[in-house]
């Protein structure tokens, strides 16, 4: 399998519910990227990854909580979220944490009800 | 990193060039034009980039004006699955590690709809 996977594509939870996202990358790519996007919104970042080091967390609630066991995964782990978190989640690998050029996966869709 | 302006909108009719301008009126001379895609509901594609020369790639070519105030992306046969928005970015050269890559901004683009 090539490229970057997520799973699952959607999900539906509660506001007191623990769940998480997943991301693998097969590039070998050594920098991985959480971004979020709300409805008719740009992209946000949310976190940077490099070489398994958190290197940016662009001011995110700390009821997103990212987790970077080897530079191929990625996690973000969510607990008591916000309707208003409802959105596309999207990872994304590249090189390093200095390129220009982006993978993305097909994004996650989270509702929280 | 400069700021582009994009078009809103496009139509384009299948088979035909899809030509998408962007403007950047204030780039530096070490920037490069880059340009993704975001098909519905998916993460975005990288296209294609450039500093000074046009380019071309399987998927496009990128026209860039001698004064580099400007760009136009091509899609020379635009087909249904070319509908997508289309982001122009300008960012300064990759340096390894740098910790840059992440504040690639994605602004509104250009909403492309190529129809039958």
């Amino acid at each position: 399998e090539t490229g970057v996977t997520q799973t699952p594509r959607h999900l539906v939870m509660g506001m007191t519910n623990k769940k998480s996202l997943k991301c693998e990358q097969h590039l070998g790519h050594n920098a991985m990227y959480w971004y979020k996007q709300s409805a008719k919104k740009p992209l946000e970042l949310m976190f940077v990854y490099n070489f398994k080091e958190q290197t940016e967390n662009n001011s995110v609630p700390s009821r997103f909580s990212p987790e970077c066991p080897n530079s191929s995964h990625l996690f973000l782990h969510l607990h008591t979220l916000q309707p208003e978190d409802s959105a596309l989640y999207l990872c994304a690998s590249s090189q390093d944490a200095g390129a220009n050029v982006l993978t993305f996966g097909a994004g996650s869709r989270l509702t929280v009800l | 990193d400069a700021k582009t302006t994009q078009p809103p909108s496009m139509d384009c009719a299948e088979g035909r060039a899809a030509n998408l301008p962007c403007n950047h009126s204030t780039i530096s001379g070490n920037e490069y034009v880059y340009w993704y895609r975001q098909i519905h509901s998916q993460g975005p594609q990288y296209i294609i980039h450039g500093l000074k020369n046009n380019e071309t790639n399987e998927m496009a070519s990128l026209i860039i004006t001698e004064d580099r105030k400007s760009s136009t992306l091509i899609l020379p046969h635009a087909t249904l699955r070319d509908t997508a928005v289309y982001y122009c970015i300008v960012r300064p050269p990759p340096i390894r590690n740098s910790g840059n890559t992440g504040k690639l901004i994605f602004g509104q683009g250009t909403t492309l709809q190529v129809k039958p």
